[in-house]
């Protein structure tokens, strides 16, 4: 069965600028969370998506957005990137929202 | 953010040696989950805990779901190369508006020399 897959696995972009990233769960798994890592913060929730609706979100300002789709796959959305978002970018797929989570490797997002 | 005291944060051991790391919180978890991340590499789940008391091993691995709920531990026995990397406990609250979000631990980064 294969893995949780994000893409794209490196990007770089100008501060201003927005992003889209993309994940795709283990199959049959419906919810997908998304956590940003960086050195300073650790591992922080972003968000969670279960059945197409945001169940579930963290401490992070509005220009951070996901959706999900109808075959479970997610996407999250920065708009207007700062240099404090450089981060490594995981999404996490679970069973259910009550199961345990298998994370994809990440995008590792640099702004310049 | 929220991240749980993860103790200690980096150990260096020589093969062969057990390791033994713990993870302790102020809020109660209904299940605790240790992950491993390699560099540049996602985390990798490695054992999960469901109950309180629980003890659980996964090959040379063993964790322990703590009484209060409040921590949790993992052991490593007979360390190898290939252990190096960061080990992160996560706790995962129970309950219709969090239960999918897990908080994680500081990570305890483990080198392991012949």
């Amino acid at each position: 069965k294969a893995g949780v897959t994000q893409t794209p696995r490196y990007l770089i972009k100008t501060r201003g600028q927005q992003v889209t990233l993309s994940c795709s769960p283990i199959s049959g798994h419906r919810s997908v969370s998304w956590y940003q890592q960086t050195p300073g913060q650790g591992l922080q929730f972003l968000f969670e998506y279960f059945s197409e609706t945001q169940r579930n979100k963290g401490n992070f300002p509005g220009r951070f957005s996901g959706r999900q789709f109808s075959n479970s796959r997610s996407e999250m959305n920065v708009s207007t990137l700062e240099l404090g978002d450089s981060a490594l970018y995981l999404c996490a797929s679970s069973l259910n929202r009550n199961t345990e989570a298998f994370f994809g490797q990440g995008t590792r997002l640099t702004v310049v | 953010g929220q991240q749980l005291n993860q103790s200690p944060q980096s150990m260096f051991i020589q093969e062969g040696e057990d390791v033994s790391m713990n993870c302790t919180s102020s809020s109660i978890f209904n299940t605790w989950l240790w992950y491993k991340q390699d560099p540049g590499e996602g985390p990798v789940l490695l054992i999960a805990l469901y109950k309180a008391g629980e003890l659980t091993s996964n090959g040379r691995l063993t964790a322990q779901f703590g009484i209060t709920r409040k921590d949790s531990f993992l052991n490593i026995s007979a360390s190898i190369p290939s252990d190096v990397g960061i080990y992160f406990c996560a706790g995962q609250e129970k309950g219709t508006g969090t239960a999918s979000k897990l908080t994680f631990g500081t990570g305890t980064r483990l080198q392991v020399t012949l």
